[in-house]
């Protein structure tokens, strides 16, 4: 039971490259849900599928894309990078039962030069 | 709309002083309020958690209590440990949901 991994761990990027972050669980959960995580900002929330084929806008979607591609993995995609989104992004899951406990991967560094 | 707000950081302790970090939170109905713990090059962890008013969440020697009445969700160890060096988020969850508002973390930096 590997829980919530991300790949890849590292990225560096040149402005307007794109690539495509990915997430995947293996705890049948049915939430899954994008962050991203800059210096005395904490986490905040790009984007999140409560099913499969369901996605929703977080705080901060702006620049980002997602896919659901079934109940086990979330995508998300970077088209045109800019140096404001490096950052550390965290994919996580949760049951999605109003019980608020999520399962975070290791994250992913990523840096737009 | 529903916010958290913790105490800035570094906090800096020598080995077995006493832990208090501040949460306090904004939030229409009854949230769920939760610490999570950022060890070093890893991700979130959830270390305790409280449902409902008055409830106590305890987990490795860390408490808080739910506060509604001064909406406030306070961490606290007698004796703090290097290996508890990390950054700690407070957290809430609407009611009846699982998405989450994060405070902005504070780290722990205890010395032996």
């Amino acid at each position: 039971n590997a829980g919530v991994t991300q790949t890849p761990k590292f990225q560096v990027l040149k402005t307007g490259q794109s690539m495509t972050l990915q997430c995947a669980q293996d705890m049948n959960h049915n939430s899954m849900y994008w962050y991203r995580q800059d210096p005395g900002m904490g986490l905040r929330l790009i984007y999140y599928s409560a099913s499969e084929g369901t996605t929703d806008k977080g705080e901060v979607p702006n620049g980002y894309n997602v896919s659901r591609l079934n109940k086990r993995e979330f995508s998300l995609r970077l088209e045109s990078a800019a140096p404001s989104q490096t950052s550390v992004y965290f994919c996580a899951s949760s049951v999605d039962r109003g019980l608020g406990e999520q399962f975070f991967g290791p994250g992913t560094r990523l840096t737009v030069l | 709309g529903d916010s958290v707000t913790q105490m800035e950081g570094p906090v800096t302790l020598s080995e077995e002083a006493f832990l208090t970090i501040n949460c306090t939170y904004t939030a229409t109905g009854y949230p769920s309020l939760f610490w999570y713990v950022q060890y070093p090059g890893e991700g979130l962890q959830l270390l305790l958690k409280a449902t409902k008013a008055d409830d106590k969440g305890s987990n490795k020697g860390f408490e808080a209590t739910y506060r509604k009445e001064t909406t406030s969700f306070h961490l606290e160890k007698g004796s703090v440990q290097v290996s508890d060096s990390a950054v700690y988020f407070c957290a809430l969850s609407a009611y009846n949901t699982d998405k989450l508002i994060f405070g902005t973390g504070t780290r722990l930096q205890v010395f032996p």
